[in-house]
């Protein structure tokens, strides 16, 4: 089955950028969406195939995705940021949406 | 605007089932279909399967394959994910979100539903 690697735990001051890496073999060639996700709230998207946003999502939000790695850049990182983020693609092979384990975004 | 909204919370004995229900409105609920995620205590997301609103084609998790039926009814926009033999691994918060197809990113979720399964 197909497997999304993210770090557990990025930190970051206030007004500094986080980036949040998302692992898969040859990641590149899938759509990945990333989701923020505050305690005792639903799940919130903030970028889906690989680089676009909803509306309403701010311009902070942005995402890249080239090889065996996707990224979530979130730049001017406020306390109210600070959230479990996921990524998350749809494996044609096995016919699955797999999610990444997930990763908690500390403003400090 | 589209709005999901789930049914209450359920408290189930080991072995039992549970049928959690999602009720769409602010679009045509037959054009998309609808995705069931959970998230266990202290764990990530984990997608449980997806429904086609038009359809009725599914796809489940391989985890759950056997023990997991999702349904929906188009004259009430609903739809409903049971799941059998229900064991405490299984406590968890259960969202439904839309999603045009299987592979689409889900921009609307469910308030999510609370399952406890406890002897």
């Amino acid at each position: 089955s197909y497997v999304l690697t993210q770090p557990p735990s990025v930190s970051v001051a206030p007004g500094q950028t986080a980036t949040i890496t998302c692992g898969g073999s040859n990641i590149g060639s899938k759509s990945v969406h990333w989701y923020q996700h505050k305690p005792g709230q639903a799940p919130v998207l903030v970028v889906y195939d690989d680089t676009d946003r909803p509306s309403g999502i701010p311009e902070q939000f942005s995402g890249s995705n080239s090889g065996n790695t996707a990224t979530l850049t979130i730049s001017g990182v406020e306390a109210g940021d600070e959230a479990d983020y996921y990524c998350q693609v749809w494996d044609s092979t096995s016919d699955q949406r797999v999610f990444g384990g997930g990763t908690k975004l500390t403003v400090l | 605007q589209v709005q999901l909204v789930q049914s209450g919370a359920e408290v189930k004995r080991p072995g039992a089932s549970v049928r959690v229900s999602c009720t769409a409105a602010g679009y045509t609920f037959s054009n998309d279909g609808i995705s069931w995620v959970r998230q266990a205590p202290g764990q990530g997301l984990e997608w449980v399967g997806w429904i086609s609103g038009y359809t009725g084609n599914t796809k489940y998790a391989v985890k759950f394959q056997g023990r997991v039926t999702m349904t929906t009814d188009t004259s009430t926009n609903t739809a409903y994910m049971e799941m059998r033999s229900l064991r405490s691994d299984d406590t968890a918060v259960y969202y439904c979100a839309r999603a045009g197809g299987e592979w689409y990113p889900h921009e609307h979720w469910g308030q999510g539903t609370l399952v406890t399964v406890s002897s």
